[in-house]
């Protein structure tokens, strides 16, 4: 049973515009959700996070918004560049520190 | 600088022999893990340590074992038992906070033939 749910496997954008992934989680007893960006035959490096008491965290033109009651988080990223051209991951942190992640979804921009 | 080291980055071995992946840390983290990653799956737990001489299986353990005898060393080995072994490795380590998750390494890619 997938706990954590990245629906979409891909996006794409252009650049400059804004980029938003999504999140959807069923265990209720997740108190920290992380996003992750990897480049392949990388490690994942953290890349902006929020506690469950928050409902939006912002870093630079990274924001997090996180919506309790449905289960679900976003990742909004504005402006969006080639850069950030990757695979995300949306990780919950469960009982004894661990995470949970979901499959990823494939980023890319265009210039 | 602190960090993870993976070795080898890639790995080839013959079906029906045991492999080790290495794992070390030098950030002085308490806990550690092992993910794999395959295509279209994400990452999957397979073992976690929270500290020296302990550790406790994760989602997809079958075929696997794993040893925590130092601090900075949590290496995994693939076993013939284990099914689908051709995959990405990853390790990563965390702080007693655990606010910012963990740290990872750069992966192992295994291949058996």
């Amino acid at each position: 049973d997938q706990q954590v749910k990245q629906n979409s496997p891909s996006l794409s954008v252009q650049e400059g515009r804004i980029s938003i992934l999504n999140c959807d989680y069923t265990n209720s007893m997740f108190d920290y959700f992380l996003w992750y960006k990897k480049y392949p035959a990388e490690g994942p490096t953290f890349l902006i996070s929020i506690s469950s008491i928050k409902d939006k965290n912002e870093d630079g033109r990274f924001t997090v918004f996180l919506n309790k009651s449905a289960k679900h988080l976003s990742l909004h990223i504005v402006p969006s560049q080639p850069g950030d051209s990757a695979v995300y991951f949306c990780a919950a942190r469960g009982s004894n520190y661990k995470l949970t992640f979901g499959k990823g979804t494939l980023l890319t921009v265009n210039p | 600088d602190g960090g993870i080291t993976q070795s080898p980055k890639y790995l080839f071995r013959k079906e029906g022999q045991n492999v080790t992946l290495s794992c070390e840390q030098n950030l002085n983290h308490d806990a550690m893990y092992w993910y794999r990653q395959d295509p279209g799956q994400g990452l999957r737990l397979i073992y976690y340590s929270q500290i020296v001489n302990d550790f406790q299986k994760g989602d997809i353990a079958e075929g696997y074992s794993v040893s925590r005898e130092k601090k900075e060393s949590f290496p995994l080995t693939v076993t013939s038992a284990q099914k689908n072994p051709t995959a990405f490795y990853l390790c990563a380590s965390r702080d007693y906070r655990g606010q910012d998750g963990y740290t990872f390494g750069s992966g192992t890619r295994l291949t058996v033939v």
